[in-house]
């Protein structure tokens, strides 16, 4: 069954550094998501991405979020400068453009930020 | 407007039980509405899925009832099992162009033996 991969599955940084999260969606999905989790609580919207741009976006999708799709395969999330509170697993999630298959989730990216 | 309140926060069930998860929603533009199921340290897993032009969806042990004028929809899960421990999650949408998943807040179920 196809998946969406997630790299690193974990992630230490320092507060203040840049972090990119990594995402492979399934390769003929054309609609890609971040989600985030704060431990213990519920899966929060971050941003939704399609035909290359943004097409959809949360409160918590401040300016230092970015997301990119830089070659066709990969599809990143880049923090700026981390914050404490930024801890969290980050989902990547994708669908299809048509029909009624739901959304395909990642196992997550775990950021540590200290 | 957007938010899924989902109940119980937990849910200690007997193995061979029924166990049973409600959800609420304002938004009546919503009209996909999925259940995940979560394993410790992985990504929400699509369970079952509903749309509001049918009352409810079967698939094996798991049952979604919806009723579209109360804006309620609930998860049923028969015989329930000790691998059937997990955090649900319900959430909904507007399927059409795709919009972000609504999650609820969560149900932790424990189906002891």
């Amino acid at each position: 069954e196809p998946e969406v991969t997630q790299t690193p599955s974990h992630q230490v940084t320092q507060m203040g550094q840049e972090v990119i999260l990594r995402c492979v969606p399934i390769s003929n999905h054309l609609y890609f998501y971040w989600y985030r989790q704060i431990l213990g609580q519920k899966v929060e919207f971050l941003v939704s991405f399609y035909n290359n741009e943004i097409s959809e976006k949360s409160e918590i999708f401040d300016d230092q979020f970015s997301v990119e799709r830089p070659d066709g395969s990969n599809f990143t999330l880049k923090i700026r400068s981390t914050k404490l509170e930024d801890s969290a697993m980050y989902f990547c999630a994708s669908r299809e453009a048509q029909g009624f298959s739901g959304y395909t989730f990642g196992s997550g990216t775990r950021l540590t930020v200290v | 407007q957007q938010q899924v309140k989902q109940s119980p926060q937990s849910l200690i069930v007997q193995k061979g039980g029924i166990s049973i998860i409600n959800c609420a929603y304002e938004n009546t533009a919503f009209d996909y509405f999925p259940w995940y199921q979560q394993f410790p340290g992985k990504g929400p897993a699509l369970l079952i899925a509903i749309r509001p032009d049918v009352s409810e969806k079967k698939e094996g042990r798991f049952t979604i009832s919806f009723n579209k004028s109360a804006k309620q929809f609930s998860l049923h899960i028969m015989d329930s099992q000790p691998g059937d421990s997990a955090t649900y999650f319900c959430a909904a949408t507007q399927d059409t162009g795709r919009r972000a998943l609504t999650f609820g807040s969560g149900t932790r179920l424990q189906v002891q033996p």
